[in-house]
Parts: structure tokens; C-alpha cells; sequence
């Protein structure tokens, strides 16, 4: 089965600085994708970056760039000139067969 | 457009009493998924659903049941309610169940039994 690990339970930054946000997963699929999405108090769901397992290239979007090292299975969310916007419980998922597989979220918090 | 819609936004219940949440996809999506989010931990997938079938059942007891319309629009039923049922229940839409397709979250239905 596959499983979601981030280590991180909450983290805070320094509005304009750079946080890092870890993730580990486990699986024995080729083909799947990874996923950090993140849930501010409204409950939705938004979807930040995605990464495909088969592309070697780190996925960038904006402020927010991944680490994915396939071989370690390590998959972490850099933000970049952090806002105040960005505070939310932050989930990184798997997706293989059918379904996300979600890990345990990290609450990150942006000091003014 | 209008994004995933899921009514009711909040529900109370009493134990052991039934409860359907529905879930209205993006228009053209096909593909319908449940995950239900316990406070303070990631969502769990209960069920997929993609042309009507299911495609896909969570680790959940057999009182959690779902359909899909002809519309694709989707319920989801708990029978006999239990305490640990208390959760934010989500439901994402997406144009098919292929990997590379993007799933879109809904705002959720917050359920507590009581």
C-alpha cells in the first residue's frame, strides 16, 4: 500500500522569507504523480503544484518549486517571498491507482 | 463555471441515524471521489466513482455507501452513525480517473454525530 509521511506537523516563516515543507512517500507503482495541495479555513482544497514521476525536472509554479527525488522517494514544497496568503495546513498526496493518498498535513504559519 | 458544490456545507446528527451528502461535479467531469477528514489529519479515500460505476472502495466498514446519476452528480450514505463518523467529508471531480487528470475539491460537508 502506498503511504504519505510528512514529518513536519506545523512550521512558521517570516513574511517575504523561504520555507521548506517535507514529504517521504512509499510505493512500488512506476507510474504515478505527486501533489501538495493546500487547505486554508475556508476547507477547500487547492491544488499548488503538481510533479509527474516520470519527468526529471522539478516542477515550478510561481513562488513555489518541488524538490523531487524519486531514488530517496522525497518530495518537498519550497516557498519562495512567503505572504501572508500562503497560511494554511499544507498536504502532500500521491496519486497511483484511482485514488490520493494524502499525508498527515503541515500547518504553516506566516509571521508579519 | 462553477466548481464542485456539495450540500449540505454543515450537518448534525444523532447516532445511529442515517445521512446522504451529494456532490454536484464540475460540468464535464465524469469521474466523482469521496474522502472523508478527520480533524487534524489528511483526507481518506472512501470511494470513486467514473461513468455511473464504481471504480474504486477506501478501508471503510460496508455502512458507507455511494451512487452516481446519469448527470454524475453523486451521494454518499452512512448508515447507523457512529461517534467516530465526525468528519469533514470531501468530494473532488475530475474529467476521468486517468492519473494525469487534475481533481478538483469541493468545500466539503463538516458532519457531526452526536
Amino acid at each position: 500500500a502506498q503511504t504519505v509521511t510528512q514529518s513536519q506537523p506545523e512550521m512558521s516563516v517570516q513574511e517575504a522569507e523561504t520555507v521548506t515543507l517535507s514529504c517521504t512517500y512509499d510505493t512500488s507503482e512506476s507510474d504515478y504523480y505527486l501533489f501538495w495541495y493546500k487547505q486554508p479555513p475556508s476547507r477547500q482544497m487547492i491544488l499548488v503544484i503538481r510533479q509527474e514521476a516520470y519527468k526529471q525536472q522539478n516542477a515550478t509554479e510561481n513562488r513555489f518549486s518541488v524538490n523531487f527525488q524519486k531514488a530517496a522517494k522525497s518530495f518537498s514544497l519550497k516557498i519562495s517571498d512567503s505572504q501572508l496568503g500562503d497560511a494554511a495546513m499544507y498536504f502532500c498526496a500521491y496519486r497511483g491507482a484511482q485514488k490520493l493518498v494524502f499525508g498527515q498535513g503541515t500547518r504553516l504559519t506566516i509571521n508579519p | 463555471d462553477a466548481g464542485v458544490t456539495q450540500s449540505p456545507t454543515h450537518l448534525i446528527k444523532t447516532r445511529g441515524q442515517q445521512v446522504t451528502l451529494r456532490c454536484s461535479p464540475i460540468s464535464g467531469h465524469k469521474s466523482v471521489s469521496w474522502y472523508q477528514q478527520v480533524l487534524g489529519q489528511g483526507p481518506q479515500f472512501i470511494f470513486q466513482y467514473y461513468e455511473k460505476e464504481e471504480r474504486g472502495r477506501g478501508n471503510f466498514p460496508d455502512r458507507f455507501s455511494a451512487r452516481q446519476f446519469p448527470n454524475y452528480s453523486s451521494e454518499l450514505n452512512v448508515n447507523a452513525l457512529l461517534l467516530g463518523d465526525s468528519a469533514l467529508y470531501l468530494c473532488a471531480s475530475s474529467l476521468s480517473p486517468r492519473l494525469d487528470t487534475e481533481a478538483f475539491f469541493g468545500q466539503g460537508t463538516r458532519l457531526t454525530v452526536v
